[in-house]
């Protein structure tokens, strides 16, 4: 079965500090990787993929994502992190029809 | 770019009551796809279209569930006979056709409350 696991609920970070969301997944055959972002009542927007080729992708607002195949995960980052990237991120994995999401992942920046 | 419109935003009903709600996918996008989405979960996939044939159900679309995308654009998603855990966001997406990186645009989703 296709699926990604999202190992934090909760992820807290200084603003001005380097940012790390979890994701690991279990797929067959070659996966094709996303990143998502969901602001309060509003849809995911997307913010990278990773399809082939360089395992660090990157991707909007500042963010990218190291894909590592040895430990099937997919871990999104950030440098430098802002306190308006305070919101929830799904890794989602998709299967050629279907794409499966993570339970998401709160990410909270302090100022 | 107008992106993915849905319609309604939010949605109160009572239980027993049919409900649908629409979505309006990018133009050139052809693949359409349905998610559920309840508090601190990820979205839960409920069925997709390519063009205007429904190719793949989730087990998660009961009986009184059916969507439908006629000419092949928009897509309306009704719900029957509403049941409280019914109660969730629905979220509306289009990519173009079997390009297996492109990703997912979402709209801003139908939050249905249920009483």
């Amino acid at each position: 079965a296709q699926s990604v696991a999202q190992p934090e609920d909760q992820v807290n970070v200084a603003e001005g500090n380097p940012l790390t969301v979890k994701c690991t997944y279990s797929v067959s055959g070659n996966p094709y990787l996303f990143w998502y972002v969901q602001y309060p009542n509003r849809g995911l927007q997307f913010l990278l993929k990773y399809i082939t080729g360089d395992n660090l992708v990157k991707g909007s607002y500042g963010f990218e994502a190291e894909f590592n195949k040895s430990q099937t995960s997919f871990h999104l980052k950030k440098p430098s992190a802002l306190v308006s990237d305070s919101a929830l991120y799904f890794c989602a994995v998709n299967t050629g029809n279907q794409f499966y999401f993570g339970t998401g992942t709160s990410l909270t920046v302090i100022p | 770019d107008t992106g993915v419109s849905q319609d309604p935003r939010h949605k109160i009903t009572k239980r027993g009551q049919n409900v649908t709600f629409r979505c309006d996918p990018i133009s050139e996008h052809n693949r359409l796809y349905w998610y559920r989405q309840t508090l601190g979960q990820g979205p839960e996939f409920l069925t997709y279209f390519q063009n205007e044939a429904q190719l793949e159900k989730s087990r998660l679309l009961s009986d009184r569930f059916s969507a439908e995308r006629p000419k092949g654009s928009f897509s309306t998603l009704e719900i029957q006979r509403t049941e409280q855990g019914d109660s969730a966001m629905y979220l509306c997406a289009s990519s173009l056709t079997g390009i297996n990186n492109s990703p997912l645009h979402f709209g801003n989703g139908t939050r249905l409350t249920v009483t």
